[in-house]
């Protein structure tokens, strides 16, 4: 069975431009979840979807946004990139929302925002 | 809020040997669960093991044990016989019974000497 996929994995952007990564769970999970990873504030929870609908938000500004789909694959969107976005941005997915059920992660997506 | 604190910001053992990584937690919730992931230099994120709040005995995977005390919110990772392969970043995280949402620690960079 194939991993969780991130797309792209490298993405260099501009200040003020904006940018969307892409996620696509393990086939059958419909839950997934965006965590942002940066030196200085570490691991911290961006979304959490599951069934189309976003069930949990993070402590972040509206320029940060997401979305699932149908299919279960889920999108992120950060409009007006600031340097302080540069980060590892990782996804995982779970069979099923909460639960017992193990979170997979995928590789991330490196963004870097000069 | 639930916190999670990850105090020993590097650690080191010799191969062969054991080593112990700690984490606290604070929460008000009975329904949890509390893992441990590892995340080589690749920056994949691998779950290492995990405990569910309700279950008195200690969660083992081959030579990883953990070291749950429900009281004292403690939840430390026991790594035996330490091989070259451990050497990474280990995160503490919680998560609450209902939802996705992993709360992460700030880390333990372990390294393993030969």
């Amino acid at each position: 069975k194939a991993g969780v996929t991130q797309t792209p994995r490298y993405l260099i952007k501009t200040r003020g431009q904006q940018v969307t990564l892409s996620c696509s769970p393990i086939s059958g999970h419909r839950s997934v979840s965006w965590y942002q990873q940066t030196p200085g504030q570490g691991l911290q929870f961006l979304f959490e979807y599951f069934s189309e609908t976003q069930r949990n938000k993070g402590n972040f500004p509206g320029r940060f946004s997401g979305r699932q789909f149908s299919n279960s694959r889920s999108e992120m969107n950060v409009s007006t990139l600031e340097l302080g976005d540069s980060a590892l941005y990782l996804c995982a997915s779970t069979l099923l929302a909460g639960g017992t059920g193990e979170q997979y992660f995928g590789p991330g997506t490196r963004l870097t925002v000069t | 809020a639930q916190t999670v604190t990850q105090s020993q910001p590097e650690m080191s053992v010799q191969e062969a040997e054991t080593v112990t990584l700690s984490c606290t937690y604070d929460t008000s919730e009975s329904d949890y669960y509390l893992f441990w992931y590892k995340q080589p230099p690749s920056r994949q994120m691998i779950l290492v093991i995990r405990q569910e709040a309700y279950k008195q005995q200690n969660a083992t995977e081959n030579r990883f044990s953990v070291n749950f005390q429900k009281a004292a919110k403690s939840f430390s990772l026991k790594i035996s016989d330490s091989q070259l392969g451990d050497a990474a970043m280990y995160f503490c995280a919680y998560r609450s019974g209902n939802t996705d949402k992993l709360i992460f620690g700030t880390g333990t960079r372990l390294q393993v000497f030969p």
